[in-house]
């Protein structure tokens, strides 16, 4: 079976800091994507970066970078330059390629203070 | 504007009646999932749906029924509420076709539905 592990129940910085999310990944599966969600406080789930288990390359949206490492199971989440509206709960979460399935992380509740 | 949307978005009710938690897309996606979420637990899967008319179990079925009549829609059904399953619920819908593959597999989720079972 599939797990994903977050191990950082809450961090907090300070804004325009950078800040690491992490995540590692059980699986014996070779094709799988991951992603990251935000769950902000109004609840709704917002996608914020994936990455296709075949790519090498690290996938990056304006902020929001990953550190992908497929040998070790890990991807965890950079956020550089943090605004105080990153503050939210965020997920890493994990899909076989074909399968219908998000398995989640237990979330990590992340605070930008001003 | 594609989007899931869920009905009701809180609900109080009281152990044994009978609910139904709607869902519905517009994005003409053939996969559909209803997940719950807990704290400490991340979110985890009820329900998913392939298409119409085919429906499996996720992770933690128990206690709730679903169903697949039409593409865009897939209710989610707790025939006798237990205040275990007090929790806030989510739907999502997927695609693996179309013009853009960047999408394929992107779970879009619904606004999600706070539930209290008394």
């Amino acid at each position: 079976a599939q797990t994903v592990t977050q191990s950082q129940p809450e961090m907090s910085v300070q804004e325009a800091e950078t800040v690491t999310l992490s995540c590692t990944y059980d699986t014996s599966e070779n094709n799988y994507y991951l992603f990251w969600y935000k769950q902000p406080p109004s609840r709704q789930m917002i996608l914020v970066i994936r990455q296709e288990a075949y790519k090498q390359q690290n996938a990056t949206e304006n902020r929001f970078s990953v550190n992908f490492q497929k040998a070790a199971k890990s991807f965890s989440l950079k956020i550089s330059d943090s605004q105080l509206g990153d503050t939210a709960m965020y997920f890493c979460a994990f899909l076989i390629q074909g399968a219908q399935k998000l398995v989640f992380g237990q979330g990590t509740r992340l605070t930008i203070n001003p | 504007e594609a989007q899931v949307t869920q009905n009701p978005r809180y609900l109080i009710t009281v152990t044994g009646k009978k609910l139904t938690v709607t869902c519905s897309q517009n994005m003409n996606h053939e996969y559909m999932s209803w997940y719950r979420q807990d704290p400490g637990l991340g979110l985890r899967q009820i329900y998913y749906s392939m298409n119409v008319e085919v429906t499996d179990k996720g992770d933690v079925p128990e206690g709730y029924k679903v169903s697949r009549k039409e593409k865009r829609n897939f209710p989610l059904i707790l025939e006798s509420p237990s205040p275990n399953q007090t929790s806030l619920y989510f739907c999502a819908s997927s695609t693996q076709r179309g013009a853009s593959p960047r999408f394929y597999n992107e779970q879009f989720f619904g606004p999600g539905t706070r539930l209290t079972v008394l």
